[in-house]
Formats: C-alpha cells, sequence, structure tokens
C-alpha cells in the first residue's frame, strides 16, 4: 500500500457551499495531480501542483482552486458547489524527475453535494 | 482533440479464456500509453505502460499507431484478474492523463 493518503474518506456538502479537501502525499513527492471521477467515468484531471504552484490544469472553473504545502500535503477547494460536483476526487503524487509510472494514487474523497 | 475510448464497458470471459480490453486513441503527438487497473476496495494502480513494453501479471499491451490502438492482452484469464480497467494517455507538455471511461472486467469460474 503506498503512502498517499486523503481525508476526509466522504462528506455531503449542500449546492453554494465551498468545500477543501485535502491529500497527504509521500515523502520527497512534490508533483501532486488532482483528479474527478463521475460515477461510470474515468478519472479526469483538474490540476497538477509542482514546488507550490500550479503548473497544468484541465478544463475546470476557477472555483477549483488548489494549494500545495512544503511538506508535501495539498488541498483542493472547490467554492460554489453544484450538483454536478459529485464525484470522487483523486489525489496522485509522485517524486521529482520521475515519469508516469511512479505515480500513486491516494484513495479518494467521495464528495455528494445536495 | 485528446481522446481515449473505451468501446466496451462491460468485459466478462470465463477463466482461463483470452482477453483484450480495446483501447483508442487520438492525440496529435507522439503518444505515451497507460494502463491502469483498480480491484474491488483498492486505490487505482499502474498496470504497465507501452515504453517499457513489459509483462505485468501476463497482461501485454501494444503500441499501434497505425490504428490508433493500446489493447491490452492476457492468453489466459484468472479469476483474480476481476477489476475495472482504465486506459490512460499522457499529454506532453500539459503533464496530465487523459483517461477513458473504463472497462469493468468479470472473469466467471
Amino acid at each position: 500500500e503506498t503512502g498517499v493518503t486523503q481525508s476526509p474518506t466522504h462528506l455531503i456538502k449542500t449546492r453554494g457551499q465551498q468545500v477543501t479537501l485535502r491529500c497527504s502525499s509521500q515523502s520527497g513527492h512534490n508533483t501532486v495531480s488532482w483528479y474527478q471521477q463521475a460515477l461510470g467515468q474515468g478519472p479526469q484531471f483538474i490540476f497538477q501542483y509542482y514546488r507550490e504552484e500550479e503548473n497544468g490544469r484541465g478544463n475546470f472553473p476557477p472555483r477549483f482552486s488548489g494549494l500545495q504545502f512544503p511538506n508535501y500535503s495539498s488541498e483542493l477547494n472547490v467554492n460554489a458547489l453544484e450538483l454536478d460536483d459529485s464525484a470522487l476526487y483523486l489525489c496522485a503524487s509522485k517524486p521529482p524527475g520521475s515519469s508516469y509510472n511512479e505515480q500513486f494514487f491516494g484513495p479518494g474523497t467521495r464528495l455528494t453535494v445536495l | 482533440a485528446q481522446r481515449v475510448t473505451q468501446p466496451e464497458k462491460l468485459l466478462s470471459v470465463f477463466k482461463g479464456a483470452p482477453v483484450e480490453l480495446k483501447c483508442n486513441y487520438s492525440y496529435s503527438g507522439s503518444p505515451e500509453l497507460f494502463w491502469y487497473v483498480q480491484y474491488s476496495r483498492q486505490r487505482l494502480q499502474l498496470l504497465l505502460r507501452h515504453i517499457s513494453r513489459e509483462s505485468i501479471k501476463g497482461f501485454t499491451a501494444d503500441l499501434n499507431k497505425g490504428e490508433t490502438s493500446f489493447h491490452l492482452k492476457k492468453p489466459f484469464a484468472q479469476e483474480e484478474d476481476s477489476a475495472m480497467y482504465y486506459c490512460a494517455l499522457l499529454i506532453q507538455g500539459a503533464q496530465k492523463l487523459v483517461f477513458g471511461q473504463g472497462t469493468r472486467l468479470t472473469i466467471n469460474p
């Protein structure tokens, strides 16, 4: 089992609220990516952080934002939640200079928006 | 457009039978492709990538640029192969993985 952890495991919010999801990467993994996986779909890339700066973004609106901290943890923040934001959110981290065969996924946070 | 298509949402075969999970991609750059697997109650994990040309758990996948395909194959399926399988394409520069919708493979005893 890898060292990537996510919290909380699941949570329920109502439309219009804000949510913060957390990811703790393995030590030394300075690249973290976040994905949204809707029911019955494959993961969809939200954004990637490298050395605490965003360095790649998918087709998600600005109300999806993130932070990465020096201790290899990171956050995904979503403002003004919509019903369609209900999904499993995955983070994945990899060490510096590695290719994607060394990217490890966390177990995910299941968000339900009512 | 950058896209990964897995035409089969569900695939069911008997133990010992050959398995082929299909994956087609659309990408103007030089493709780097992966297969990820998710076993029941486990997290998503890398199965194999085309660059390494390796066989993992008896699975192989060959990149066919002419047909823009990266099908996953195993000659003799085992019950423990039952899982969700995702094909993914690395978009160079953007540093993101584009996943297909996934295929749920069930191996019947």
